[in-house]
């Protein structure tokens, strides 16, 4: 079964400033997605950024870019210039690629991300 | 055009009573997941439904049940409720059940006295 990790319950940051969230994942699989999820206070996920596991390039929106080491099963969030609305939860999450099975996400524990003023 | 929608938004119901918590897609999305998210943790993804059928089941019990209409709306069916199913319950839609963009609705609350 694949199990995602995030090791960070909780992280601070100035506005402003840039910040990283980590996550880590296990699978054996070679073909996936992956995604980081935003959850305000407001309780609905928001899909920041995703990751196919074949492009060994890191997806970038804006001030949201992930660090996607795919050896090292690692897909890190950074968020340059934080803004105060990006204070929420925010999760990790894995997809198989699979075309005809429907495994759903399985996500982290997530991280709640501060932005002080 | 309008955003997963969830229906009702709160709601409390008795240990051992039955609950159906509804779910529209976005227009033209044909796949639906249900999840459940305990105050704290990530969300547990329950089932995932697709062209009416049932594409894929998580580790829940058999009190959990959950269809697929011709409208692609679903609805998820709890029984006999106990106490720990008390949660946040997000419905969440995908043009394709492989779909790599997937969106939320702002979920139901259950909870369960």
């Amino acid at each position: 079964a694949q199990t995602v990790t995030q090791s960070q319950p909780e992280m601070s940051v100035q506005e402003a400033e840039t910040v990283t969230l980590s996550c880590t994942y296990d699978t054996s699989e070679s073909d996936y997605y992956l995604f980081w999820y935003k959850q305000p206070p407001s309780r609905q996920m928001i899909l920041v950024i995703r990751q196919e596991a074949y492009k060994q390039q890191n997806a970038t929106e804006n001030r949201f870019s992930v660090n996607f080491q795919k050896a090292a099963k690692s897909f890190s969030l950074k968020i340059s210039d934080s803004q105060l609305g990006d204070a929420a939860m925010y999760f990790c999450a894995y997809r198989t690629y699979s075309g005809g099975g429907a495994d759903g996400l399985t996500f982290g524990k997530g991280t709640h991300l501060i932005i002080q003023p | 055009d309008a955003g997963v929608t969830q229906s009702p938004t709160h709601l409390i119901k008795t240990r051992g009573q039955h609950v159906t918590l509804r779910c529209s897609p976005i227009s033209g999305h044909k796949s639906v997941s249900w999840y459940q998210q305990v105050l704290g943790q990530g969300p547990q993804f329950i089932f995932q439904y697709y062209e009416k059928e049932e594409r894929g089941r998580g580790n829940f019990p058999d009190r959990f049940s959950a269809r697929q209409f011709p409208n692609y709306s679903s609805e998820l069916n709890v029984n006999a409720l106990l106490l720990g199913d008390s949660a946040l319950y997000l419905c969440a839609s995908s043009l394709q059940i492989s779909g790599n963009t997937i969106y939320f609705g702002e979920g139901s609350w259950l909870t369960v006295v």
